[in-house]
């Protein structure tokens, strides 16, 4: 069954620090995986998409790396901001005609000063 | 880069009114559209897809007949939620995808839907 989990639920950390979430999946045959960051009461917004191949993309401050052997990726921010304070999505596409996107349930990061 | 605009961002209508939301991919042709739901603390659930002139297809579950989608253009799609009942009220997200695009998922802003 395809399946996206992400951990941990729910986070909180002090302005300025790093943190690091993570994706696990078992979507097969695989195409991609995105993360997105949400915004209360707003859509999800791409952040990063990265294909079989790519081992890291990076996007300002956020980092994220896929390792698809062990079909795992993380999404490391940097130096937090009160902004990014947000719920924080993976999700997988599987390489097969018709398959639509297999969501993980997401991470609620809250920055506090 | 590829801008999805759907509108209203909020509505409040009364139990038993049907309600319409737009969808508009603005600098790209989306021959795919798809609309979510979203309850609190919970991630997207797929309602059903449209590609630009033909019938949507509609996950299980969903009720077609309520849930009215039309892609009549490569550059618009509308849910009508018909009969609406306060159970309908949810945060309702767009995406839609251009041709020949596997990475270009571009979600619209989202719309609140209170039925009172």
């Amino acid at each position: 069954k395809n399946q996206v989990e992400q951990s941990p639920q729910s986070l909180i950390i002090l302005e300025g620090k790093n943190c690091t979430l993570q994706c696990n999946y078992t979507v097969s045959p695989f195409s991609n995986l995105r993360w997105y960051k949400q915004d209360t009461g707003r859509g999800p917004v791409s952040l990063t998409i990265m294909t079989f191949s790519e081992n890291t993309k990076s996007n300002g401050r956020y980092t994220a790396t896929l390792d698809a052997d062990t079909k795992q990726s993380s999404l490391h921010i940097t130096a937090s901001q009160l902004s990014d304070s947000a719920s924080y999505i993976c999700v997988v596409s599987a390489a097969q005609a018709g398959t639509a996107l297999i969501f993980g349930k997401g991470t609620t990061l809250s920055v506090s000063s | 880069g590829a801008v999805v605009s759907q509108h209203p961002s909020r509505v409040i209508c009364k139990s038993g009114t049907s309600v319409k939301i737009e969808c508009r991919s603005l600098d790209f042709q989306a021959t795919t559209m798809f609309w979510y739901r979203q309850f609190p603390k919970q991630s997207l659930m797929l309602m059903a897809t449209s590609n630009e002139g033909s019938k949507a297809t509609y996950e299980q579950g969903v009720e077609k007949d309520k849930f009215l989608i039309n892609h009549a253009s490569l550059t618009l799609s509308t849910l009508t939620v018909t009969s609406a009942h306060p159970e309908d009220s949810s945060f309702y997200i767009c995406s839609a995808r251009g041709e020949g695009s596997n990475y270009g998922y571009t979600f619209g802003s989202g719309t609140r839907l209170t039925v009172v």
